[in-house]
């Protein structure tokens, strides 16, 4: 079962212009990761949030994370061709023994 | 480098012959776990394993086993591998936290594409 929910599900932007996606959940985590999928490679981890924190950055990205909502979002500015991707969320949900649940992605296209 | 391998990268097989999908982690991490991607699912998990010889189903276990001998490896067994097994599959490791495995990010293998005829 997929806890987190990606929006949009394809993303289509120039170069240098800023992405953003949302991911929404249902239940109360512990942790939200973002990770990078490049075209039938693997998974890399991005970013974790803890729920108690609201903001973090890493380079040129930012992710905010709201549980009253129960939602994040993940901006990546000045958008390079190199950032196109699939982005994941991932939670770790307190009730599933903190066991990662991945989202169905965000394809972002950045066009040069 | 840190990383997690796995072989091989493509298989192509046939339905009922048995193949093992090796992973193996650098890391001495102590959680494992083997996912499926397919297009519209997303990544599910088949199993996991905290420690040596601790292994748990995932949410997609049915027509998989998996074994934990040794701390850095975690074998995918497909004992009659069948059409619908035919997906992107992933080892991921992780230290394992206070909070369990999801409290730090997971490393993953490059993948093994599996298509079973």
């Amino acid at each position: 079962s997929q806890q987190g929910e990606e929006d949009p599900q394809a993303l289509s932007i120039q170069e240098g212009e800023n992405a953003t996606m949302n991911c929404s959940y249902k239940t109360s985590i512990n942790n939200l990761q973002w990770y990078r999928q490049n075209s039938g490679r693997g998974l890399v981890h991005l970013i974790l949030i803890r729920s108690n924190e609201r903001e973090k950055h890493s380079g040129r990205l930012r992710v905010t994370l709201d549980t009253s909502k129960k939602s994040s979002s993940l901006l990546i500015t000045a958008s390079r061709a190199a950032d196109t991707a699939s982005y994941f969320c991932a939670t770790a949900a307190r009730t599933a023994g903190n066991k990662l649940t991945f989202g169905g992605g965000t394809r972002v296209l950045v066009k040069p | 480098e840190a990383q997690v391998t796995q072989n091989p990268r493509y298989l192509i097989t046939v339905t009922g012959k048995k193949l093992t999908v090796t992973c193996s982690q650098n890391m001495n991490h102590e959680y494992m776990s083997w996912y499926r991607q397919d297009p519209g699912l997303g990544l599910r998990q088949i199993y996991y394993s905290m420690n040596v010889e601790v292994t748990d189903k995932g949410d997609v276990p049915e027509g998989y086993k998996v074994s934990r001998k040794e701390k850095r490896n975690f074998p995918l067994i497909l004992e009659s591998p069948s059409p619908n097994q035919t997906s992107l599959y992933f080892c991921a490791s992780s230290l394992l936290g206070r909070g369990g495995a999801g409290a730090y990010g997971y490393t993953f293998g490059s993948g093994t594409r599996l298509t079973v005829v």
